[in-house]
C-alpha cells in the first residue's frame, strides 16, 4: 500500500533554533500534502495544506512564517519549525492523498516528536 | 465549534466482546468518513471508510454504520482483541474538499 515517510521520528533542540522535517511519499506522487499537529488529549489539528509548486495554505491560527513549508516535488514536503520555542514542542504528522479526489483516505507519516529545552 | 464529536475519551472491553465506539457530527455539507486508529507515538493507520451513500460497511472484523439523519457514525469491532488496543479517531469531509475534519478520539482498552 501507499507508504508516507516522515523523518526524523524525534528531534530535540534548544530554544531559538530551526527544525526540519522531512515528509516523503514512498510509491506514488502527492500534488497535496497535510501538516498536522496533536496536542495532548486533542484531535488532529490540520496546521496547512501543502501544495506541490505553490505556496502552502495556511489554516487560521497558525502562524506561517514559523511554520515554513516547502513542497519542491511531487514527493517531498518539508516544514521547518523557525526560532522554535518551549511552546512549539509537540506531535506533528504529515499525511498524503493517493487519489485526486476528496473520497480516499490520507496516508500518514509516522510523525516526529518535537521537544524544545 | 467541534463539527466532528467522540464523546467518549476512553473505552474499556472484554477480548472477545464488541467494542462499538461513536461519533457525531454537525456539518450536514459532510459526505465521506473515515476511521483511523492510532498508537502512541505514530502516525494514525486507515482502518475503513463509508460514503454517505451507503448506511454500513464492513471488512473483516470492522464494520462501520452510518446514520445520516442523526448526523451518528460507529465503529463495530468485533471480536475484540488486545491488539486492537490504540486511539480511535473519527475524521470526516465533505463538498469535494481535501480537508479532513477529526474527532478528538477515543482511547479503547481491550482486556485479555
Amino acid at each position: 500500500g501507499a507508504v508516507v515517510s516522515q523523518h526524523p521520528s524525534w528531534v530535540i533542540c534548544k530554544s531559538g533554533t530551526s527544525v526540519k522535517i522531512e515528509c516523503r511519499s514512498l510509491d506514488f506522487q502527492a500534488t497535496t500534502m497535510f501538516w498536522y499537529r496533536q496536542f495532548p488529549k486533542k484531535s488532529l489539528m490540520l496546521m496547512a495544506t501543502s501544495n506541490e509548486g505553490s505556496k502552502a495554505t495556511y489554516e487560521q491560527g497558525v502562524e506561517k512564517d514559523k511554520f515554513l513549508i516547502n513542497h519542491a516535488s511531487l514527493t517531498l514536503s518539508t516544514l521547518t519549525v523557525t526560532s522554535a520555542h518551549p511552546e512549539d514542542s509537540s506531535f506533528y504528522i504529515c499525511s498524503a492523498r493517493t487519489g485526486g479526489v476528496s473520497s480516499s483516505p490520507l496516508h500518514f507519516g509516522n510523525g516526529t516528536r518535537l521537544t524544545v529545552t | 465549534d467541534q463539527q466532528v464529536k467522540q464523546n467518549s475519551p476512553s473505552l474499556s472491553v472484554q477480548e472477545g466482546r464488541i467494542s462499538i465506539l461513536n461519533c457525531d457530527y454537525t456539518n450536514s455539507m459532510f459526505d465521506y468518513f473515515l476511521w483511523y486508529k492510532k498508537y502512541p507515538a505514530e502516525g494514525p493507520t486507515f482502518l475503513i471508510s463509508i460514503s454517505s451513500i451507503k448506511d454500513k460497511n464492513e471488512d473483516g472484523r470492522f464494520t462501520v454504520f452510518l446514520n445520516k439523519s442523526a448526523k451518528h457514525l460507529s465503529l463495530h469491532i468485533v471480536p475484540s482483541q488486545p491488539g486492537d488496543s490504540a486511539v480511535y479517531f473519527c475524521a470526516a469531509s465533505g463538498a469535494g474538499s481535501y480537508q479532513l475534519t477529526f474527532g478528538k478520539g477515543t482511547k479503547l482498552s481491550v482486556i485479555p
